[in-house]
C-alpha cells in the first residue's frame, strides 16, 4: 500500500503550459517533499514542506515552481511554464520524522 | 559541493552476498539512507543509519562510519527479485532533504 498517492500518473503537456501535480497522503504527516528523476538519472531533491511552509529548497526549485497545501490535505507542485527539460518522473514523499522518507508512485511528466 | 560515490553496476548470483559501498562528501550531514528502485518504480526505503555501526533488517544490513564518510549496504541470500537499482542518500539538514547518489544497478543471476 502506497504511503501517498499521486495524480495524475502520467501527464503530457506543451512547452510553456502550466501543470499541477498532486500528492495525497494516506494519513496525517508532518513532512512532505518533492523530488524529480530524469530518465536514467538519479533522484534530485526539489523542496521540503513542514508545517505548511517551505523548509528547504534546491537550486532546481526556481521561480517556475511552487508548492502549496490548499485544502490541508492535498499537496501540490505547480510548474508555471514548462520547459522541455522539465520532463521527468516527479515523486512526492512523506515522513513522520525527516530521516525516513516514503515515496509515492510518481507522476511521469512529458513536455513536448 | 555535494558528492556521493557508489559503483554503477554489480552482478552476483542467487544466494550470494553482495556489498554496495557509498562514500560521500556533503554539508549538513545528518545520516545515511538506502533506497531500492525497480525499473519504472518509486524509490523504496530500505534502511537508515544515523549513528556509526551496523543496522540489520532481515536480509539487508547497512553500515555507517561518519569519521570515514563511508557506508555500505549488505544484501544476503540474494534473490532474483533483488535485481534493482540501489541508491545511497545522505539525509541533510536535520531531515529536510535527501541527496541521492547515482545508484548501483544490481543484477542477480541464477
Amino acid at each position: 500500500e502506497p504511503e501517498v498517492t499521486q495524480t495524475p500518473s502520467h501527464q503530457v503537456t506543451q512547452m510553456g503550459q502550466e501543470v499541477i501535480l498532486r500528492c495525497v497522503p494516506i494519513s496525517n504527516h508532518l513532512y512532505f517533499y518533492w523530488y524529480r528523476q530524469i530518465l536514467g538519472q538519479k533522484v534530485e531533491f526539489l523542496v521540503s514542506f513542514y508545517n505548511n511552509e517551505i523548509s528547504e529548497k534546491s537550486e532546481i526549485f526556481d521561480d517556475q515552481f511552487s508548492v502549496e497545501r490548499p485544502d490541508g490535505s492535498n499537496f501540490t507542485l505547480k510548474i508555471r511554464s514548462t520547459k522541455l527539460e522539465d520532463s521527468a518522473m516527479y515523486f512526492c514523499a512523506r515522513a513522520d520524522i525527516g530521516e525516513t522518507q516514503y515515496f509515492g508512485p510518481g507522476t511521469r511528466l512529458l513536455v513536448l | 559541493g555535494q558528492s556521493l560515490e557508489q559503483p554503477s553496476e554489480v552482478t552476483a548470483v542467487e544466494g550470494a552476498i553482495v556489498q554496495i559501498n557509498c562514500t560521500y562528501q556533503t554539508s549538513g550531514f545528518y545520516g545515511l539512507s538506502w533506497y531500492q528502485q525497480h525499473d519504472g518504480g518509486a524509490p523504496t526505503f530500505l534502511s537508515y543509519n544515523g549513528l556509526d555501526g551496523l543496522e540489520e533488517t532481515g536480509r539487508f544490513s547497512s553500515f555507517l562510519s561518519r569519521s570515514d564518510s563511508y557506508g555500505y549496504l549488505l544484501l544476503q541470500e540474494l534473490q532474483m527479485k533483488d535485481s534493482a537499482s540501489y541508491f545511497c542518500a545522505v539525509v541533510r539538514n536535520a531531515g529536510n532533504m535527501l541527496t541521492f547518489g547515482g545508484g548501483t544497478r544490481l543484477m542477480v543471476k541464477p
